[in-house]
């Protein structure tokens, strides 16, 4: 089983829609979690991180289930511009350090 | 502020050459993390340097692959000899601290091929 899942699309979606990604990690001793939005050929850049109260940034919301280990990502009024590929991604603390365990990806293609 | 650097952006080499790989953080970032994207995979982590000093390096594939920090600024991630399956990007990431909830910032990404 993979450390964390996400379900890889592509998501078409016309400009106004609002589209949902979900995701879920196996290790239930990570502590933290965190959405990046990669675009094509580019390096991750990070959208958001996620907290257990959830939270909101703009047209984007994250939930955290830590009992589900279960993500997710909630985009209202998709945009143009909002093209790309997001990225589930975990952390946990261990003896040897913060290391990112990161999904496959979710693409994301909104068209006019 | 400038963010994460890395040189070349690209390289192509044949198999059994060296590669070297190099990566500027964040100016004040003492974490550093080398990370892999192989083709049709997830990113997967190699290794993370505090300063000049290996904190973890579990994520290296095998003895092929050595990363330095010398003085605890710029990185170097050597390939050596390269073989076929090394081809993919290398993204090198900092942090201002190594505690979990710091998000971590990425450079663009040396895109090797290795022929």
């Amino acid at each position: 089983r993979k450390e964390v899942e996400q379900d890889p699309g592509p998501f078409n979606v016309p400009e106004g829609a609002t589209v949902a990604f979900n995701c879920t990690y196996s290790n239930s001793a990570s502590q933290s979690f965190f959405w990046y939005r990669q675009d094509c050929r580019k390096e991750p850049k990070l959208l958001m991180s996620v907290y257990s109260s959830g939270n909101e940034d703009g047209r984007f919301t994250a939930q955290l289930n830590r009992a589900s280990q279960y993500i997710s990502l909630l985009i209202r009024d998709s945009k143009l511009s909002d093209s790309a590929t997001y990225l589930c991604v975990v952390s946990l603390v261990n003896q040897a350090g913060t290391a990112l365990i990161f999904g496959k990806g979710t693409t994301l293609s909104v068209s006019s | 502020e400038a963010g994460v650097t890395q040189f070349p952006s690209h390289s192509v080499i044949e198999k059994g050459q060296t590669v070297t790989l190099r990566c500027d953080p964040i100016s004040g970032h003492d974490n550093l993390y080398w990370y892999r994207r192989v083709m049709g995979k997830e990113i997967k982590f190699l290794l993370h340097f505090v300063k000049e000093s290996k904190q973890d390096e579990s994520g290296m594939p095998n003895n092929r692959f050595l990363a330095e920090r010398t003085g605890g600024t710029y990185s170097t991630l050597k390939v050596q000899p390269a073989e076929l399956e090394d081809s993919g990007v290398y993204f090198c990431a900092s942090s201002q601290d190594g505690t979990t909830g710091r998000p971590q910032f990425f450079g663009p990404g040396t895109r090797l091929t290795v022929l």
